[in-house]
């Protein structure tokens, strides 16, 4: 079975550029969350969906970044207009809710901002 | 306080030796709990779930779970260098109602040939 499917994996922008991230879940899991990884902040947790509602969106940073899911096999991240401190690894990760919370992440895509 | 605390290691152990991972959490109310390895430069993969306390066992891994004192752990035995990874504890707060993960910042493991 594919696993979660994230592009592209590497992007390099310029200030002030939109960034547009994409996932594909695991088929069949009603669950995606985005999160974001940087050395000096770990692990944090973006946004998340459930059967394509945004749920929890407590962890976006600030109005530049949005996120939606228009049907169960695909969901974008975007950051406009972007910053260099947004620069990080952006992991995207999927579960299904009678596997109790059990999260399967994406590659990642690593994001650099100039 | 950090609600999911783990030592930043790096923890360093012999090939063959056990090596033993640490967690702690805040919230009380929390059922799920997940050890993921995170290799330098990849994402991170799920080796272990418990949800009740004792210890669960798969292969050279054993997570063990106590939930009166709120930790978690993650035992690996004969380590081999190619476990030499980050290894990072996810707990679900339920407190908050949400089905999100709460991650440690990890534990950096070198296994020693």
């Amino acid at each position: 079975d594919a696993g979660v499917i994230q592009s592209p994996r590497h992007e390099v922008t310029e200030m002030g550029q939109e960034v547009t991230l994409r996932c594909k879940p695991i088929s069949g899991h009603n669950s995606l969350f985005w999160y974001r990884q940087t050395m000096m902040r770990g692990l944090e947790l973006l946004i998340y969906f459930n059967n394509n509602v945004p749920i929890d969106d407590s962890g976006m940073p600030e109005d530049r970044f949005s996120a939606k899911m228009p049907n169960a096999s695909f969901s974008t991240l975007k950051i406009q207009p972007s910053e260099p401190r947004d620069s990080a690894v952006y992991f995207c990760a999927s579960s299904f809710r009678q596997s109790r919370d059990e999260q399967y992440f994406g590659p990642g895509t690593r994001l650099t901002v100039t | 306080q950090k609600e999911v605390e783990q030592n930043s290691g790096p923890l360093s152990v012999p090939e063959g030796a056990i090596a033993s991972l640490n967690c702690t959490y805040s919230d009380r109310g929390s059922q799920s709990f997940f050890w993921y390895r995170q290799y330098s430069g990849k994402s991170p993969e799920l080796i272990m779930s418990i949800y009740s306390n004792g210890d669960k066992e798969d292969g050279r891994f054993t997570a063990q779970l106590n939930k009166a004192s709120q930790y978690v752990s993650l035992l690996i035995r004969d380590s081999q260098p190619s476990d030499s990874a980050t290894y990072l504890c996810a707990v679900n707060m339920r407190d908050t109602g949400r089905r999100a993960l709460t991650f440690g910042s990890g534990t950096r493991l070198q296994v020693q040939p």
